[in-house]
């Protein structure tokens, strides 16, 4: 079945460490795109790729990198930099230009920071 | 990106219907109308989407007003299952290298039994 898995479901990190999170499509999209969720909020972006080896920062980059090697993985990388990184993230595919499909996310890594 | 403006909350009867009312007065000529749902700790789900007519699938009818200022997502027989977070977003389809997903805070749906 095609679709974007997110990994893990959960994770808890010491304050000060970096941590990655992994997104994988097989749906051969070009696009990915990062949010961060908080609770009660809504979703706000972090970064997106159109294509393999460029990425855009979004509303909320600071703190955070990500890599584009390959058209299938989009990891995210939570680093120490990034103030208050206790939240649920997301991860997004699409195929841009494509006006009939839609944007599929994966379920969300939540990552506690204690 | 054009914005989009959504109420906060609303409340449904349950076997009514649900209209779910957004705004997006600055969206430009080739900019979707997309709706989302997000059941509490999931990815948000597909719902449906259009231009400038009107659309319906298996889930959901989407009316947007004539000038394409704003739009109404439409649940006909709702059912607590769709209690969720609902969001309205404008896309642009773009072959280069500009499209990206920005979403608001969305509406928060609470279906009544």
């Amino acid at each position: 079945d095609g679709g974007i898995t997110q990994s893990p479901k959960y994770l808890f990190r010491k304050e000060g460490q970096n941590v990655t999170l992994s997104c994988e499509q097989n749906l051969n999209h070009d696009a990915m795109y990062w949010y961060r969720q908080d609770p009660g909020q809504g979703l706000r972006l972090i970064y997106y790729s159109q294509i393999v080896n460029d990425f855009q920062k979004g509303d909320i980059a600071e703190g955070y990198s990500v890599s584009r090697e390959k058209k299938e993985s989009f990891p995210l990388t939570v680093t120490s930099a990034q103030k208050n990184p206790t939240a649920f993230y997301l991860c997004a595919s699409s195929t841009p230009g494509a006006v009939n499909t839609e944007a599929f996310f994966g379920q969300g890594t939540r990552l506690t920071v204690v | 990106d054009a914005k989009t403006t959504q109420p906060t909350s609303m409340d449904c009867a349950e076997g009514r219907a649900a209209n779910l009312p957004c705004n997006h007065s600055t969206i430009s000529g080739n900019e979707y109308v997309y709706w989302y749902r997000q059941i509490h700790s999931q990815g948000p789900q597909y719902i449906i989407h259009g231009l400038k007519n009107n659309e319906t699938n298996e889930m959901a009818s989407l009316i947007i007003t004539e000038d394409r200022k704003s739009s109404t997502l439409i649940l006909p027989h709702a059912t607590l299952r769709d209690t969720a977070v609902y969001y309205c977003i404008v896309r642009l389809h773009s072959n280069f290298g500009n499209e990206k997903l920005t979403f608001g805070t969305g509406t928060r749906l609470t279906i009544i039994p």
